[in-house]
């Protein structure tokens, strides 16, 4: 079935650095891929999404390009901010299952000043 | 409401209890889905409604746990005689239609601890 490969965590950054989430995924058909991020004691919110193959998604600094041949949606930010300290979770979502999300274990990310 | 609003917040109770939990999706959504996050097994899907309609229960771990939809609207999810192994966060998504393009919208979900 379907699945989302996420590089383990936890990540810590210094403020400022560069950021790289790996994601890959396996899928039949053509979903779509999001990130989501969770901050302390809140909720998901969608980051940033991208629905074919070579889409570029990108909100809040954050970019993240749908590659089809390398399977991949990996997550970056040029200049990380101690606010972006958060778990990011990287989905897919296909037609044939209803649309469910299916998701990656989930990165921490801790960005130190 | 703005958003997808779940209640209660948090709830503590004695195994073998019962538990409802409510969730109230962004007015005009017609899907609406379940997920548990849990520290062991990440966040895994429960159950989908098109509608008043679960076309996919696949999710649900037990008999012990059922939900349904009202008025196109609310969804409540019942876990009957609870044990240790519920204790998970559980949140509620919907989105517009249920396909492939549409993102999801998350509440705050509902954090459930069984004594």
């Amino acid at each position: 079935g379907d699945s989302v490969t996420q590089m383990e965590g936890p990540v810590t950054l210094s403020e400022e650095a560069f950021l790289t989430i790996n994601c890959t995924y396996t899928a039949t058909g053509y979903p779509s891929l999001f990130w989501y991020v969770q901050y302390p004691g809140e909720g998901l919110q969608l980051l940033l999404k991208a629905t074919k193959a070579d889409d570029k998604g990108s909100n809040k600094g954050f970019e993240a390009t749908y590659r089809k041949e390398t399977t991949s949606f990996h997550l970056e930010k040029g200049s990380v901010q101690v606010s972006d300290s958060a778990v990011y979770f990287c989905a897919l979502r296909g037609n044939n299952q209803g649309g469910k999300l299916i998701f990656g274990q989930g990165t921490e990310l801790s960005v130190k000043p | 409401g703005a958003g997808v609003s779940q209640s209660p917040s948090n709830k503590v109770t004695e195994k073998g209890k019962d538990v409802e939990l409510r969730c109230d999706p962004i007015s005009g959504h017609t899907a609406l889905y379940w997920y548990r996050q849990s520290l062991g097994q990440g966040l895994e899907f429960l159950i989908y409604f098109q509608g008043n309609s679960a076309p996919d229960k696949s999710g649900l771990p037990s008999d012990r746990f059922s939900a349904e939809r009202t008025g196109g609207s609310v969804s409540t999810l019942t876990i009957q005689r609870t044990q240790q192994e519920d204790s998970a966060v559980y949140l509620c998504a919907s989105s517009l239609v249920q396909d492939r393009v549409q993102p999801q919208h998350f509440g705050d979900g509902t954090r459930l601890s069984i004594l």
